[in-house]
């Protein structure tokens, strides 16, 4: 079965820090992984994605992810971290073939202090 | 990315009595739509996949007859909660993808039954 894991529930970063948001999966296939943000009360909106290619992938808002098959994690990273970041985020996986179900982490807070 | 819209994004109802949801993708076709439920401060629960034109797979401990899921077409789901009670208040989210990429999400609905 499929599963996602976000050990951290919260992590705080002053404003022009770098940030790092942890998610690690498993899978029985080839995964495909996602990042999503959540404001309060609203839905989720996408980041970024990884499918196949190069490990590190850019999304939106300046954030990156890398993909490590090998540590099966797909960490969130930003270089320059904006008190507009703090939200939500969720990591969440696919297992290949077909429509299979999306399955989210547990969720991290992101704050960050001016 | 494409759009989503999920409607009501609220509704209040009295117990006993059932509401429904709609889940639309309004620029893509959607082969499969997902349902989320979130508690305060949680991550999402999958309550069931759906896919266009076949009866939707629940996750276990979701009552299919208490949630109603119906997937006509390749842009329109529909939730319906049966019979609501108190303790079926809850953020209900919709997702739409299509054959393998990331999903989209609608902005959510938040039930509260009383």
């Amino acid at each position: 079965a499929q599963s996602v894991a976000q050990p951290e529930d919260q992590v705080n970063v002053a404003e022009g820090n770098p940030l790092t948001v942890k998610c690690t999966y498993s899978v029985s296939g080839n995964p495909y992984l996602f990042w999503y943000v959540q404001y309060p009360n609203r839905g989720l909106q996408f980041l970024l994605k990884y499918i196949t290619g190069d490990n590190l992938v850019k999304g939106s808002y300046g954030f990156e992810a890398e993909f490590n098959k090998s540590q099966t994690s797909f960490h969130l990273k930003k270089p320059s971290a904006l008190v507009s970041d703090s939200a939500l985020y969720f990591c969440a996986v696919r297992d290949t073939g077909g429509a299979s179900k999306i399955i989210f982490g547990s969720g991290t807070r992101l704050s960050i202090r001016p | 990315g494409a759009v989503v819209s999920q409607h009501p994004s609220w509704v209040i109802c009295k117990s006993g009595t059932s509401v429904k949801i709609e889940c639309r993708s309004l620029d893509f076709q959607a082969t499969t739509m997902f349902w989320y439920r979130q508690f305060p401060k949680q991550s999402l629960m999958l309550m069931a996949t759906s896919n266009e034109g076949s009866k939707a797979t629940y996750e276990q401990g979701v009552e299919k007859d208490k949630f109603l899921i119906n997937h006509a077409s390749l842009t329109l789901s529909t939730l319906t909660v049966t019979s609501a009670h108190p303790e079926d208040s809850s953020f209900y989210i919709c997702s739409a993808t299509a054959m393998n990429t990331e999903a989209f999400f609608g902005q959510g609905t938040r039930l509260t039954v009383v």
